[in-house]
């Protein structure tokens, strides 16, 4: 059984230019989950997504920042005129269900960099 | 809103020894869940140990053991049998038992090096 995907692991962008991270969960797990790590600091939550819904974007930047979990494909984060700020690991993680215990599954990461 | 505090930037062990890593944390929920994830240098997200609020017991699993104390609202791991690949940031991290898919909420990192 897979992991999670992450695509590409690294992503070079100029100022302005839009960037689009890709995650796929592991099989069988409809609920994935963004966080954004900026440097020497600890994971922050973004958004949560299951199928074709958003469940919880109380994270997200109100602009520039938009996610999609699509009923076929991976979950899109992208992110429109992109700015220094948002240089950062970005991590997607899933999980299988939506108790506590639940574990929320991560993949290795979208190294964002902006020029 | 839940708030995570590790309070070690940094920390460091001799191989074979015991460390241990605070984490305190704030919530008026009384139901919630406690988690250790390591990130070693490939910066992959690996969990730990977990456990739950409602449970008295420490939660233990191999050489890594939790201390905690609800009402001081305290979550320390203790690594014991320090080996070389133990090496890594480690996040303390909260997660709501109410409602449905809640988020992680993670402390800062404490990063923890293994001396030979």
């Amino acid at each position: 059984n897979a992991g999670v995907m992450q695509n590409p692991r690294h992503l070079v962008r100029r100022r302005g230019q839009e960037a689009r991270l890709r995650c796929s969960p592991m099989k069988g797990h409809s609920h994935v989950y963004w966080y954004r790590q900026l440097p020497e600091e600890g994971l922050k939550f973004m958004v949560y997504l299951q199928k074709e819904n958003i469940i919880d974007e109380s994270g997200m930047p109100k602009e520039r920042f938009s996610a999609e979990f699509p009923k076929e494909g991976p979950s899109i984060l992208r992110i429109q005129q992109v700015v220094r700020g948002d240089s950062a690991a970005y991590f997607c993680a899933s999980s299988i269900g939506t108790s506590g215990f639940d574990e929320q599954f991560f993949g290795p990461g979208t190294r964002l960099t902006v020029l | 809103a839940q708030t995570v505090t590790q309070s070690q930037p940094e920390m460091s062990v001799q191989e074979a020894e015991t460390v241990t890593l605070s984490c305190t944390y704030d919530t008026s929920e009384s139901d919630y869940y406690l988690f250790w994830y390591k990130q070693p240098p490939s910066r992959q997200m690996i969990l730990v140990i977990r456990q739950e609020a409602y449970k008295q017991q420490n939660a233990t699993e191999n050489r890594f053991s939790v201390n905690f104390q609800k009402a001081a609202k305290s979550f320390s791991l203790k690594i014991s049998d320090s080996q070389l690949g133990d090496a890594a940031m480690y996040f303390c991290a909260y997660r709501s038992a109410m409602g449905s898919g809640s988020r992680l909420t993670f402390g800062e990192g404490t990063q923890l090096t293994v001396n030979p």
